[in-house]
């Protein structure tokens, strides 16, 4: 299994809700990110996750609250989000945190802020 | 300012020929670079990767060539066939390039598309 999902594919939300993305990878994997990517634009590095702690935030605004659970699941909680914050919005993993590994993406989930 | 560039957002190929794609980057701290390539509706897959410790990493159909000096790297995909058309993102990274450990800085990708 070399699969990294994500859930929901597509989700809409206005500017008062609060939802959340969902990231599942059962490869083992200890390090999980998230990746923002806007069009026509590289994804760019949100969060990430090694051994289960909040390794890396780069700067990322806190309505935007990610949550490891356990080894296997990465969340992103979003509350009070603005219409710039839709985008596509990328899990990943990768077997360790290291400059050398590749990383396993997930399909995206793409949010539009009303 | 971007550290990682590929200036062509797009290349058009005939079936069976050479697909080069091209990829600039700033930062000499960047020691590892990796090549993406993702279709519509799909997550960015990993294609191939190259260690700044070598010049050239061979795989099948592609080949990544890279030139330290010039701080320039190409994938080559030859021959090329319709299932490659895709876009392609450059990816570099570096343990000590001052960026956080384990960010891979994308390049805005190449669309490339190749004609039967």
């Amino acid at each position: 299994d070399t699969e990294v999902t994500q859930t929901p594919k597509h989700l809409v939300m206005g500017m008062t809700n609060k939802k959340s993305l969902k990231c599942e990878q059962h490869m083992g994997h200890r390090a999980m990110y998230w990746y923002k990517q806007k069009a026509k634009k590289p994804p760019e590095l949100m969060f990430v996750y090694s051994y289960e702690k909040l390794s890396i935030n780069e700067s990322v605004p806190s309505r935007f609250s990610p949550e490891c659970p356990n080894s296997s699941l990465l969340n992103l909680h979003l509350h009070a989000l603005q219409p710039e914050d839709s985008a596509l919005y990328l899990c990943a993993s990768s077997r360790l945190l290291a400059n050398t590994g590749e990383l396993f993406f997930g399909e995206g989930s793409r949010l539009t802020v009303l | 300012d971007q550290q990682v560039k590929q200036n062509s957002p797009s290349l058009s190929v005939q079936e069976g020929r050479i697909s080069i794609l091209n990829c600039d980057y700033t930062n000499s701290m960047f020691d590892y670079f990796l090549w993406y390539k993702k279709y519509p509706a799909e997550g960015p897959t990993f294609l191939i990767s190259i260690s700044s410790i070598k010049d050239k990493n061979e795989d099948g159909r592609f080949t990544v060539f890279l030139n330290k000096s010039a701080k320039h790297l190409s994938l080559h995909i030859v021959p090329s066939q319709p299932g490659d058309s895709a876009v392609y993102f450059c990816a570099a990274s570096g343990m000590n390039y001052g960026g956080s450990q384990g960010n891979l800085i994308f390049g805005k990708g190449t669309k490339l598309s190749v004609k039967p």
